[in-house]
């Protein structure tokens, strides 16, 4: 089915362990993001990237690294996890400039103990 | 600070009657509005837009409602169904949708059969 797939869906880690979250679509889409959801703070961007080979800083990218391995493809990597980083974390993908295009992944539960 | 406010954080409807949720912002350049509704374990998924050259946009049992005066946007949905209940997420955009959206922190609509 084409949209975007996210894994793992569910990780537990531990402080100060790393981890990556992988994001993959299938919509030939150009612009790729990363959000985190908490309870009471809706989405915040993590970071995005407008097409292959750029990316950039969201609102809350402190402790995140990211990596769009191809068109296809956007990273998240969490080099040193943190209470604080336990979330939900969704990826999505549109074409450039399309607010209304953007397709979510179904997210990743994470939790940092 | 906010730029998009969704103030109720939730709502409560019987089936058959109208739901209302509202939302305001307060950056004058947004000229673009979205809303997003995202049902547990699963991803946002787009709903309604409206450009700011319009008042009202209709898609069926929803409406969205805009006052760029008061910088106020709100949603109905009618009649309420049980299968409405949901997160509902208000986003706005700049440049026509052409930037990336700004999301409310969402409002849990419970329809009651």
């Amino acid at each position: 089915n084409a949209g975007v797939t996210q894994t793992p869906k569910f990780q537990v880690l531990k402080t100060g362990q790393s981890m990556t979250l992988q994001c993959a679509q299938d919509m030939n889409h150009n612009s790729m993001y990363w959000y985190r959801q908490d309870p009471g703070m809706g989405l915040r961007l993590i970071y995005y990237s407008a097409s292959e080979g750029t990316t950039d800083k969201g609102e809350v990218p402190n402790g995140y690294n990211v990596s769009r391995l191809n068109k296809r493809e956007f990273s998240l990597r969490l080099e040193s996890a943190a209470p604080s980083q336990t979330s939900v974390y969704f990826c999505a993908s549109s074409y450039p400039g399309q607010g209304i295009g953007y397709t979510f992944g179904s997210g990743t539960r994470l939790t940092v103990v | 600070d906010q730029q998009v406010k969704q103030n109720s954080p939730s709502l409560s409807v019987q089936e058959g009657r109208i739901s209302i949720l509202n939302c305001d912002y307060t950056n004058s350049m947004f000229d673009y509005f979205l809303w997003y509704k995202k049902y547990p374990a699963e991803g946002p998924t787009f709903l309604i837009s409206i450009s700011s050259i319009k008042d009202k946009n209709e898609d069926g049992r929803f409406t969205v409602f805009l006052n760029k005066s008061a910088k106020h946007l709100s949603l109905h949905i009618v009649p309420s169904q049980p299968g409405d209940s949901a997160v509902y997420f208000c986003a706005a955009s700049a440049g026509g949708g052409s930037y990336i959206p700004t999301f409310g922190r969402g409002t849990s609509l419970i329809v009651h059969p």
